[in-house]
């Protein structure tokens, strides 16, 4: 069965500091796709970043980045410069390629102190 | 560029009862598929409809039934509600032929079963 494992279920960091959530997966396949999703207290799910298994650089978009550790099923995300408006559930999710389901962790819930 | 829609935003029923939950997909996008959140928990999937047919189907009861319309939209209906059907119900679309392949989540129905 696919797993995916968010073992914090709280963090949280000081504004402008830098935040790393952790995400580990279970998965015997090999071409599959990995998400992080931010949950806002308005309930929208939105798309932080997204990985593919198949490419070996880590994704980047503005202020997160994620290290994604193919070997040790491992793909954690990290907040730079971290600011209020980052303050929400963060969701680890996977797909596999060719399947339509997303399979998301229980989620961690990322507090920002001013 | 309209997002992902869903109405209504919060419904209360009584156990035994029919529930539809309605969602328009984002602009541009075929596919749509429907996660039910617990509180506290991850998203779970549970379908997907493309060119108006049930095309992957998660852990569910048949009392969870769906359908597509010819502009995309779609619905979810659950029949015989239970309590432990109380929950926010996410719709995500995704352009099921375009590079990116991601899913877009709208800001969901909170259904609560008394």
């Amino acid at each position: 069965a696919q797993t995916v494992t968010q073992s914090q279920p709280e963090m949280s960091v000081q504004e402008a500091e830098t935040v790393t959530l952790s995400c580990t997966y279970d998965t015997s396949e090999s071409d599959y796709y990995l998400f992080w999703y931010k949950q806002p207290p308005s309930r929208q799910m939105i798309l932080v970043i997204r990985q593919e298994a198949y490419k070996q650089q880590n994704a980047t978009e503005n202020r997160f980045s994620v290290n994604f550790q193919k070997a040790a099923k491992s793909f954690s995300l990290k907040i730079s410069d971290s600011q209020l408006g980052d303050a929400a559930m963060y969701f680890c999710a996977y797909r596999l390629s060719g399947s339509e389901k997303l399979v998301f962790g229980k989620g961690m819930k990322l507090t920002v102190n001013p | 560029d309209a997002g992902v829609t869903q109405s209504p935003t919060h419904l209360i029923k009584t156990r035994g009862q029919q529930v539809t939950l309605r969602c328009s997909p984002k602009s541009g996008h075929d596919t749509v598929s429907w996660y039910q959140q617990a509180l506290g928990q991850g998203p779970q999937f549970i379908f997907q409809y493309y060119e108006e047919e049930e095309r992957q189907r998660g852990n569910f009861p048949d009392r969870f039934s769906g359908h597509q319309f010819p502009n995309y939209s779609s619905e979810l209906n659950v029949n015989a509600l239970l309590l432990g059907d109380s929950a926010l119900y996410l719709c995500a679309s995704s352009p099921l032929a375009g590079v990116t392949d991601t899913q877009y989540f709208g800001p969901g129905t909170r259904l609560t079963v008394l």
